[in-house]
């Protein structure tokens, strides 16, 4: 699996864009890049995922580079309910017998920290 | 609304008690996992489980087993609990190819082995 590099902890203003960097050195032709958030004491929730181009959402925009060896999650109106670690993923897919299926690995995530 | 149901959101267990972790999806999901989260460590697959009867090795296997018994329903079995296996577990599903490729947590179950 490629490994993802994401800085511990962020800060950002509210009303501020927040831009989350990840590095994905590794990352395999078919791998794709998906973010996650977990806010406090609630399970992860799903953001956004890109392979190549890049992706926008109600929730966020996926910047990739054309190497596809980093990435940023932008979040371009911060609130503080943003506050919460956000994971950057890279997917893993492997096929077996005919069924396609995939594994997904965390690693440790950054802190974001929204401030009034 | 789809959902992951696990059953418990918080248990209190002492060492060498049999723990058993539900999980529920009601998204017919061909696809379930278990992860446990330690501070520091981010979120470490246990085992994951491609349909029914068949589950594969995660990062971090030993102490646990787990059961995939009805396509709806993975369980998380803790044969002899330890103190080291105090956490918070979390339940996971999706299918490959489907729509964003989201995967749906649950809410997670918190874990303190005495």
């Amino acid at each position: 699996d490629a490994k993802t590099t994401q800085p511990p902890s962020m800060d950002c203003a509210e009303g501020r864009a927040a831009n989350l960097p990840c590095n994905h050195s590794t990352i395999s032709g078919n791998e794709y890049v998906y973010w996650y958030r977990q806010i406090h004491s609630q399970g992860p929730q799903y953001i956004i995922h890109g392979l190549k181009n890049n992706e926008t959402n109600e929730m966020a925009s996926l910047i990739i580079t054309e190497d596809r060896k980093s990435s940023t999650l932008i979040l371009p109106h911060a609130t503080l309910r943003d506050t919460a670690v956000y994971y950057c993923i890279v997917r893993v897919a492997f096929n077996a017998g005919g069924t396609s299926y995939g594994k997904l690995t965390f690693g440790q995530g950054t802190i974001l920290t929204v401030h009034p | 609304d789809v959902k992951v149901t696990q059953s418990s959101r918080y248990l209190v267990k002492r060492t060498g008690e049999k723990v058993f972790l539900e999980c529920v999806q009601d998204m017919d999901h061909e696809n379930m996992f278990w992860y446990r989260q330690d501070p520091g460590l981010g979120l470490r697959l246990i085992y994951f489980s491609y349909d029914v009867k068949m589950k594969e090795k995660g990062d971090i296997p030993e102490g646990y087993s787990v059961s995939r018994e009805k396509k709806e329903r993975f369980s998380l079995i803790l044969e002899s609990a330890s103190t080291n296996q105090t956490s918070m577990y979390l339940c996971a599903s999706f299918t490959p190819g489907q729509g964003p490729g989201e995967l749906f947590f649950g809410e997670g179950s918190r874990l303190t082995v005495l």
